[in-house]
């Protein structure tokens, strides 16, 4: 699988868009980008993920640039409760599915 | 999204001894369980896949007589740490993977169980 670089860290004003981004220029054309995130002391928490095209669900959208080497995710209202470690994750898709690793990820502090 | 539950949350125990931990798939059908370690300020680092009714495949340097992983059932996974040490003190997160659906694209984690050992 695909490896990624994110920021090692990003703060953010609650209340304000959080934009996350994830570099992943090895990507393949079978590889999904997934975002999980980890709130101290719990599991990943499952956000979005997508192939090629933009995604949006109620927790966050992801964007994709055209050549799929690196992505944004966006929290579009952040709130304290959104202070956590984001990992982007670059994992094989469709009829063989890879296994997610996990990088460093970014923490992210949501501030008052 | 789907629903993983770990059992216990948190356990201590006497070195030596053994420690199992089960997960537990709620509303959907996990084909594929995975286990992962995290030690503090780390990152989650796979230590080993199952599928339903197969052998676990272990990650490079995980020892699977240490780490006996059990996936008798579609909706259970139980690893046990055999002969505990103060090193195998750890985070132990299971995630699982649908076979239809959306579940079967993504893979959900369950809340982890912190074990300690004396």
């Amino acid at each position: 699988d695909a490896k990624t670089t994110q920021p090692t860290s990003m703060d953010c004003a609650e209340g304000r868009a959080a934009n996350l981004p994830c570099n992943h220029s090895t990507i393949s054309g079978n590889e999904y980008v997934y975002w999980y995130r980890q709130i101290h002391s719990q599991g990943p928490q499952y956000i979005i993920h997508g192939l090629k095209n933009n995604e949006t669900n109620e927790m966050a959208s992801l964007i994709i640039t055209e050549d799929r080497k690196s992505s944004t995710l966006i929290l579009p209202h952040a709130t304290l409760r959104d202070t956590a470690v984001y990992y982007c994750i670059v994992r094989v898709g469709g009829t063989s599915y890879g296994k997610l690793t996990f990088g460093q990820g970014t923490i992210l502090t949501v501030h008052p | 999204g789907a629903v993983v539950s770990q059992h216990p949350s948190r356990v201590i125990c006497k070195s030596g001894t053994s420690v199992k931990i089960e997960c537990r798939s709620l509303d959907f059908q996990a084909t594929t369980m995975f286990w992962y370690r995290q030690f503090p300020k780390q990152s989650l680092m796979l230590m080993a896949t199952s599928n339903e009714g197969s052998k676990a495949t272990y990650e490079q340097g995980v020892e699977k007589d240490k780490f006996l992983i059990n996936h008798a059932s579609l909706t259970l996974s139980t690893l046990t740490v055999t002969s505990a040490h103060p090193e195998d003190s750890s985070f132990y997160i299971c995630s699982a993977r649908g076979s239809g659906g959306p579940n079967r694209e993504t893979q959900y984690f369950g809340p982890g169980t912190r074990l300690l050992v004396l």
